[in-house]
């Protein structure tokens, strides 16, 4: 089963609040990853630390934050969002950046009322 | 750029009949191309992945992909399908380094008994 853990799996926030996601690998990796899957559309690449440095940002509205204080851990705060960023937000890790696979959480589905 | 294109939404297939996954991609690197499964609640799990060396790329659980540079195809297969593939499969490009990976749009494979 994965390594990545997810956490908390299902969010349900105002446009107002702040709220954080959390993710953990236990793999020992160096590279982590958020993604977002909306319904109907493709998966996004939203940031990437390698690491622990930010190596990219899909151009992510700042209303989204990460934060990598180590290898192991990769935050995601979230504030003043929007009912469109509603999705299911996804962390993977890998060796590295680069043609490493990458081991993904299971997710956790984010509705923003 | 690059792009991917998985050209089918939906496939349906009975329990033991051959699958056949359908992707086609652009890139103007040479790319690296990959094959991930999602099963309903879990994250993505990579299945097989094409990254310059043979074009015939055997992968977890019975799938297999040919790299076609000619029809610019990856299109992933199996031999008989088995209940348990039922899942959405997503076709992944980037370039030669792994980086700026591109998700296809997801086709969701059902398995009839």
């Amino acid at each position: 089963e994965t390594g990545v853990t997810q956490t908390p799996r299902h969010l349900v926030m105002g446009m107002t609040n702040k709220k954080s996601l959390k993710c953990e690998q236990h793999l020992g990796h160096n590279a982590m990853y958020w993604y977002k899957q909306s319904a109907k559309k493709p998966l996004e690449l939203m940031f990437v630390y390698n690491f622990k440095e930010q190596t990219e940002n899909n151009s992510v509205p700042s209303r989204f934050s990460p934060e990598c204080p180590n290898s192991s851990h990769l935050f995601l705060h979230l504030h003043t969002l929007q009912p469109e960023d509603s999705a299911l937000y996804l962390c993977a890790s890998s060796q590295q950046r680069g043609l490493y696979e990458q081991y993904f959480g299971p997710g956790t589905r984010l509705t923003v009322t | 750029a690059q792009s991917v294109t998985q050209l089918d939404s939906h496939v349906s297939v009975s329990e033991g009949t051959p699958v056949l996954l359908r992707c086609n991609y652009s890139s103007s690197y040479s790319p690296s191309l990959f094959w991930y499964v999602q099963h309903p609640n879990k994250g993505l799990q990579l299945l097989l992945k094409y990254t310059s060396a043979a074009t015939l790329v055997k992968g977890i659980n019975g799938f297999e992909a040919e790299f076609k540079k000619s029809e610019t195809s990856f299109h992933l297969t199996k031999p008989s399908a088995h209940m348990s593939d039922a899942a959405e499969y997503f076709c992944v490009v980037s370039d030669e380094y792994g980086n700026k990976l591109v998700f296809g749009a997801g086709t969701i494979l059902r398995v009839k008994s």
